[in-house]
């Protein structure tokens, strides 16, 4: 059974809009939840994380919101940029243990 | 640091063929693990290893699935015998954080199995 759900494949925004990227788990032992982001042909790279005890962290343009209650996290990008077309991947672990991915969202800004 | 390294970054191989796909972890990062991309299962993560040794190897699809580590700045990921289902980009990352909070990934190899 998948632990982690990106329910949603694909989002298409407009440069300068708000692209928000949904994630929901079921396990509420997750310690850290992150989120990666992929171009074609890469590795996928690092992009934001936060700590069960927190329910908002930013970073420039992206904040990563967790709502443990209803166990879903979020990725808010402001303003996109065409740059930001890429999948994103949402991430959970326990310590010590592998980080586990969602399927991925492919974000597509046009300008 | 050159970051991770995976080689070959394409294998095309027949069915019934051995594959074998290898990683240079970060030098100093004691986790190391392999995942594997496909459209219909995201990227799902197959073993780890710590410190050499194997921790989890759950994910493993198969007996035809192995992997190793014989040492600190190498694992290998090796499918035998190899069938088109497995076709997919197969990624090693490695970590220094005990929390594992955040793992840095190569480029993947793209297996093609014909």
């Amino acid at each position: 059974d998948q632990q982690v759900k990106q329910n949603s494949p694909s989002l298409s925004v407009q440069e300068g809009r708000i692209s928000i990227l949904n994630c929901d788990y079921t396990n509420s032992m997750f310690d850290y939840f992150l989120w990666y982001k992929k171009y074609p042909a890469e590795g996928p790279t690092f992009l934001i994380s936060i700590s069960s005890i927190k329910d908002k962290n930013e970073d420039g343009r992206f904040t990563v919101f967790l709502n443990k209650s209803a166990k879903h996290l979020s990725l808010h990008i402001v303003p996109s940029q065409p740059g930001d077309s890429a999948v994103y991947f949402c991430a959970f672990n326990q310590a010590g243990t592998a980080l586990i991915f969602g399927k991925g969202t492919t974000l597509s800004v046009s300008s | 640091d050159a970051g991770v390294i995976q080689s070959p970054r394409h294998e095309v191989t027949e069915m019934g063929q051995e594959v074998t796909l290898r990683c240079k972890p970060i030098s100093g990062h004691d986790y190391l693990f392999w995942y594997r991309q496909t459209m219909m299962r995201g990227l799902e993560l197959l073993i780890y290893f710590n410190n050499n040794v194997p921790i989890d190897d759950s994910g493993m699809p198969e007996d035809r699935f192995s992997a190793k580590m014989p040492n600190a700045s190498f694992s290998t990921l090796k499918i035998q015998p190899s069938e088109p289902r497995d076709s997919a980009v197969y990624f090693c990352a490695s970590t220094d954080d005990t929390m594992n909070t955040e793992a840095f990934f190569g480029q993947g190899t793209r297996l093609t199995v014909v």
